[in-house]
């Protein structure tokens, strides 16, 4: 099956920087990739996803790049503020509908 | 528009006892998944049903659970006897549709088994 590794799993950034987080996948047949936010309490909740035939998706300040050669995708935060403070994971999908998560990474957005 | 909707949204009980978790996923949606989320293990794919019919349920841990989804409005999830290692977030998600579509995550059930 696929495997999906993130990094890093804690991040912690400056009001008003920019924070990225790293996801690799295994299988080169996965072509759908979401991101998640998770708030303490709540469900994940998604922020944005991309295809694999794309390479650069953005909504507002969030924006995901996708390396399909490399295997790899990315969250890039710009601006960060402190209700972004969070954990984020990202996804792979094959064709079906099931998704492999990976293990989290928690923003810690400092005022 | 209403979203995913759990309940109960916190349980604590005996272990041994049989714990059943509910879920309604979102209207016209035909894909439903159960998670459950750990400190140690993350995120992990209990089972999931497309059109109420279970389709994968390799991640269901043991016999003691089991899944149900007897309209497209509404699923259990049984855990029979429940043991304390079974604590965790439970999550149902829901999705439109075949192939990859966005999956969307209700708010959860924590559950406590002493």
């Amino acid at each position: 099956g696929e495997n999906v590794e993130q990094h890093p799993s804690t991040l912690s950034v400056q009001e008003g920087d920019s924070a990225v987080i790293k996801c690799t996948y295994s299988d080169s047949a996965s072509n759908y990739f979401p991101w998640y936010k998770q708030e303490l309490g709540k469900g994940p909740q998604l922020i944005i996803d991309i295809r694999s035939n794309v390479g650069e998706k953005k909504d507002q300040r969030i924006a995901v790049t996708l390396n399909k050669t490399a295997k790899h995708f990315s969250l890039h935060i710009t601006e960060t503020q402190p209700e972004d403070s969070a954990v984020y994971f990202c996804a792979a999908s094959l064709s079906g509908n099931q998704f492999y998560f990976g293990t989290g990474t928690s923003l810690t957005v400092i005022p | 528009d209403a979203g995913v909707i759990q309940s109960p949204r916190h349980e604590v009980t005996e272990m041994g006892q049989e714990v059943t978790l509910r879920c309604k996923p979102i209207s016209g949606h035909n894909s439903l998944f159960w998670y459950r989320q750990t400190m140690m293990r993350g995120l992990e794919l209990l089972i999931y049903f497309n059109n109420n019919v279970p389709i994968d349920d390799s991640g269901m841990p043991e016999d003691r659970f089991s899944a149900k989804m007897p309209n497209a409005s509404f699923s259990t999830l049984k855990i029979q006897p429940s043991e304390p290692r079974d604590s965790a977030v439970y999550f149902c998600a829901s999705s439109l549709g075949t192939g990859s579509q966005p999956q969307h995550f209700g708010d959860g059930t924590r559950l406590s088994i002493l």
